[in-house]
């Protein structure tokens, strides 16, 4: 069964641009779930999507938003890029909603630069 | 606010060695808990999932346990290997009001010495 797969896998921005990125998750799952990692702030949650509904959302601009397809593959897009942006964007999805004590499988994440 | 702590930030110890990662967390309720390692510039792989109704989980030489009255989880690793050098991440979610997520610690990069 092939894994989460996201795209494009490295992407450099300057600032005021928008970006859209892209995840597709393990076959069969419904829940997808966006994370920002930086060397400074570590792993935080941007929002889960279940059943192309966002059913929970961290605490990031809403420069930050997001979408699910009827096939589960999500996009997330960020609006007027700022240098802050720049960081690994990493997907994960599971079978539910990860709080119904399911694991999460990761994909390998896009690297977004903003110059 | 809820959170999640990993301590030490790094460690190195001979191949060979067991060893002990340690994760704490400020909320007793507490849905489950997962530890991942992450590879430099990689996505994170899920190791071990304990359930809040569960006290350990054990996959091949790792041994995760979980004390949700200390609000502790422990990574064992037994016999360590050069390929375990990596990040470990553990991750919680935390009962919030129907607003959980998972809430990641900031890790321990480990390093094997061979």
């Amino acid at each position: 069964k092939a894994g989460v797969t996201q795209t494009p896998r490295y992407l450099i921005k300057t600032r005021g641009q928008q970006v859209t990125l892209s995840c597709s998750p393990i076959s069969g799952h419904r829940s997808v779930s966006w994370y920002q990692q930086t060397p400074g702030q570590g792993l935080q949650f941007l929002f889960e999507y279940f059943s192309e509904t966002q059913r929970n959302k961290g605490n990031f601009p809403g420069r930050f938003s997001g979408r699910q397809f009827s096939n589960s593959r999500s996009e997330m897009n960020v609006s007027t890029l700022e240098l802050g942006d720049s960081a690994l964007y990493l997907c994960a999805s599971s079978s539910w909603s990860p709080r119904d004590t399911d694991t999460q499988y990761f994909g390998p994440g896009t690297r977004l630069t903003v110059l | 606010k809820q959170e999640v702590t990993q301590i030490p930030a790094a460690l190195s110890v001979p191949e060979g060695e067991n060893l002990v990662l340690n994760c704490s967390f400020t909320d007793s309720a507490i849905y489950n808990l997962q530890w991942f390692r992450q590879d430099p510039g990689k996505g994170l792989t899920s190791l071990l999932l304990i359930q809040s109704s569960q006290r350990e989980q054990t996959s091949g030489r790792l041994n995760a346990s979980l004390d949700k009255s200390s609000g502790r989880s422990t990574l064992y690793i037994a016999a360590s290997q050069p390929g375990d050098s990596a990040t470990y991440l553990c991750a919680a979610i935390l009962s919030n009001f129907g607003n959980e997520k998972l809430t990641f610690g900031t890790g321990t990069r480990l390093t094997i010495i061979p």
